[in-house]
């Protein structure tokens, strides 16, 4: 079955770089849009963008000058950069497919287990 | 962006109970809204994808209902696995917004 996994730090200190790679098993990379999406108790659920497997990226406006995301579909991993982290970004960080659907529809399908980054100095 | 807003922010229920949660659009989004259920520690799961398709794998017990900005998830019949906290979500539009969240928890 389709398993995703976050790695990466899970202390950043304020004002430097987060950075995490999502680790996809069990199904090929081709034909999804791969998505970081955090939780925090003060803001919920935010979506934070997407890359497709081709390469290209959609982000959300609340981060899209601070982050960057890639793809490497050899390796079957995607990555997320967010760079001058302040506390607001501390939250558990979700790797997520989206799967787009006859009509249209997308919705997130496999969802990691979720990596904790606390920002602290 | 699209403001997705759930009723009630949590409610208690008993086994057994039809319980139905709602998510309003602040703008039409059409179908383009799914539902997730996250159960205490873990991610969330899709339950109901395009309004009111139901996911693979996903009990029957659920079902998805609603168009343009007004939309429901019901549960027709509570089971203790289903005590959880349910999402809706939007995909009409970047960026893809969920609501707030409904707990349901045990009465």
């Amino acid at each position: 079955q389709v398993q995703l996994q976050e790695s990466g730090p899970g202390l950043v200190k304020p004002s430097e770089t987060l950075s995490l790679t999502c680790t996809v098993s069990g199904d090929s990379i081709s034909g999804f849009f791969w998505s970081w999406i955090r939780q925090s108790p003060g803001k919920g659920l935010e979506w934070i963008g997407y890359t497709y497997y081709r390469g290209s990226s959609t982000y959300n406006p609340s981060v899209q000058s601070r982050v960057t995301m890639s793809v490497d579909s050899p390796a079957k991993q995607f990555s997320l950069r967010l760079t001058s982290v302040t506390t607001a970004d501390a939250a558990v960080y979700y790797c997520a497919r989206g799967h787009r659907v006859d009509g249209g529809h997308y919705y997130f399908d496999y969802w990691g287990q979720g990596a904790l980054v606390t920002v602290s100095s | 962006d699209i403001q997705m807003t759930q009723s009630p922010s949590s409610l208690s229920a008993s086994v057994g109970d039809r319980v139905t949660i709602t998510c309003r659009a602040s703008q039409s989004i059409g179908g383009f809204l799914n539902w997730y259920q996250q159960k205490a520690g873990n991610p969330p799961k899709v339950l109901i994808y395009g309004a009111s398709n139901l996911q693979g794998g996903v009990t029957s017990r659920f079902s998805g209902s609603g168009s343009g900005t007004d939309f429901a998830l019901t549960i027709s019949r509570l089971q203790p696995e289903d005590f959880a906290t349910y999402y809706c979500q939007q995909s009409f539009s970047f960026p893809w917004t969920f609501g707030q969240g409904t707990k349901v928890e045990i009465k």
